[in-house]
């Protein structure tokens, strides 16, 4: 199993402003995952994290507006840009690992995003 | 694209009764997992159940089941003995021969007592 730490587990921010979110694994995983999850609503795939490589946005997602890092294979972060209230979510963390195809994948706690 | 499926946005049981959660999924893979995970208030994503999708066999893991039929796509929830810590959202989930896990929409599952 892997354990995923999460920073911070919520934050009020102003809109116009940016947050960045901190993603730190116990263990070297291949792929990282950021998903959002708006109030009331299912985890959606915002972009996959590989170490080394740009991350790979999903359809309705752009760099400009979320910019990912994934300096080594225990660490990443995201940044919500020039946030709005529509921005207002549960965003969180994930990994997986090719290499064992039957794990599920773990999350982290998530961070509450509130934009105001 | 693949594609999952939850009919039931809320559903309610009484307590130690049991109660069946309905998922289908779209896929063209013949090799892929599925899983159905719990949310409780914490928001922690709680890993309930997976099942392998070349087993034949259900998965079970004590007072939760699924009944996996491939060809109609079906992956369906069972929990028995409900408790009142059941109560959460319920996702079903596929995961992609690329380690992405799609989400369904959920279920919101409530316990009476």
């Amino acid at each position: 199993s892997a354990v995923i730490s999460q920073k911070p587990s919520r934050d009020i921010c102003q809109r116009g402003t940016s947050l960045t979110i901190q993603c730190q694994v116990d263990s070297q995983v291949t792929m990282m995952f950021w998903y959002r999850q708006q109030p009331g609503q299912s985890l959606t795939l915002i972009a996959t994290a590989n170490q080394g490589s740009e991350a790979t946005y999903e359809s309705g997602f752009v760099i400009d507006k979320f910019p990912i890092s994934r300096p080594n294979l225990t660490f990443s972060t995201l940044t919500v840009s020039n946030m709005s209230p529509e921005d207002s979510s549960i965003y969180l963390c994930s990994v997986g690992s090719r290499a064992v195809l039957n794990t599920e994948a773990f999350f982290g706690q998530g961070t509450r995003l509130t934009v105001v | 694209a693949q594609t999952v499926t939850q009919s039931q946005p809320e559903m309610s049981v009484q307590e130690a009764e049991t109660v069946t959660l309905s998922c289908t999924y779209d896929t063209s893979e013949s090799d892929y997992y599925l899983f159905w995970y719990k949310q409780p208030p914490s928001r922690q994503m709680i890993l309930v159940i997976r099942q392998e999708a070349y087993k034949q066999q259900n998965a079970t893991e004590n007072r939760f089941s699924v009944n996996f039929q491939k060809a109609a796509k079906s992956f369906s929830l069972k929990i028995s003995d409900s408790q009142l810590g059941d109560a959460a959202m319920y996702f079903c989930a596929y995961k992609t021969s690329y380690d992405k896990v799609i989400f369904g929409p959920g279920t919101s599952l409530s316990v009476i007592p």
